[in-house]
């Protein structure tokens, strides 16, 4: 299957600091990525849906100010977490589809990134 | 909000079939069954997708009844590595916005 990679696979960084984590889609074009948190022992959760060359669609309760996503090419999007506080350690997730309307969309999930916040 | 519900944990022996049922009451005509695995601290991965009737492919079987409002996972012969959490989704798959709002999921715990 197609390979989605992330960037780094984990951090520490101090209350404060802004942190960029990175998806990569290895061999495919992305023509969608969605970024998920997911804190211990709970499901996942979506913030954004990220399409190339458009600003991100946020869901309700995320701040779009604070998890700043761009998606500047087909295989790249970033997610910059600003200003980072320890309520944002968490395990963060991209995903990634590609394909024309019609085709199977499958999800392809990245190892995620793993943010601590002193 | 999550469209599907699932029970929140399962226990099996090695080498016994497991069933999950997920339950999805408000499918959408357009919409598709797909199944996920996750193991701590990866993340998820493919393992099957079905609209109706019955998929089959080498890790597992997919049913899905007529009225395709629950869907069941089958995992013949699991073994310890089959301990993970299992997600069922449900979506659009001809809309590449699809967007997947994960359920609780079913911790499955694989015992010797």
């Amino acid at each position: 299957g197609a390979v989605v990679s992330q960037h780094p696979s984990w951090v520490i960084c101090k209350s404060g600091t802004s942190v960029k984590i990175e998806c990569r889609s290895l061999d495919f074009q992305a023509t969608t990525m969605f970024w998920y948190r997911q804190f211990p022992k709970q499901s996942l959760m979506l913030m954004a849906t990220s399409n190339e060359g458009s600003k991100a669609t946020y869901e309700q309760g995320v701040e779009k100010d604070k998890f700043l996503i761009n998606h500047a090419s087909l295989t790249l999007s970033t997610l910059t977490v600003t200003s980072a506080h320890p309520e944002d350690s968490s395990f963060y997730i991209c995903s990634a589809t590609g394909g024309a309307i019609g085709i199977f969309n499958e999800q392809f999930f990245g190892p995620g990134t793993r943010l601590t916040v002193l | 909000l999550a469209k599907t519900t699932q029970p929140i944990s399962m226990d099996s022996y090695e080498g016994q079939e497991v069933n999950i049922t997920c339950s999805h009451n408000n499918i959408a005509t357009n919409d598709y069954i797909t199944w996920y695995q996750q193991f701590p601290s990866q993340g998820p991965r493919f393992i099957i997708q079905g609209y109706k009737t019955k998929v089959t492919n080498e890790v597992a079987s997919l049913f899905i009844p007529a009225d395709r409002k629950s869907s069941t996972l089958s995992l013949p012969r699991v073994s310890l590595s089959d301990t993970a959490v299992y997600y069922c989704l449900v979506g659009d798959r001809a809309d590449h916005f699809n967007k997947f709002y994960f359920g609780s999921g079913t911790k499955l715990n694989v015992k010797p």
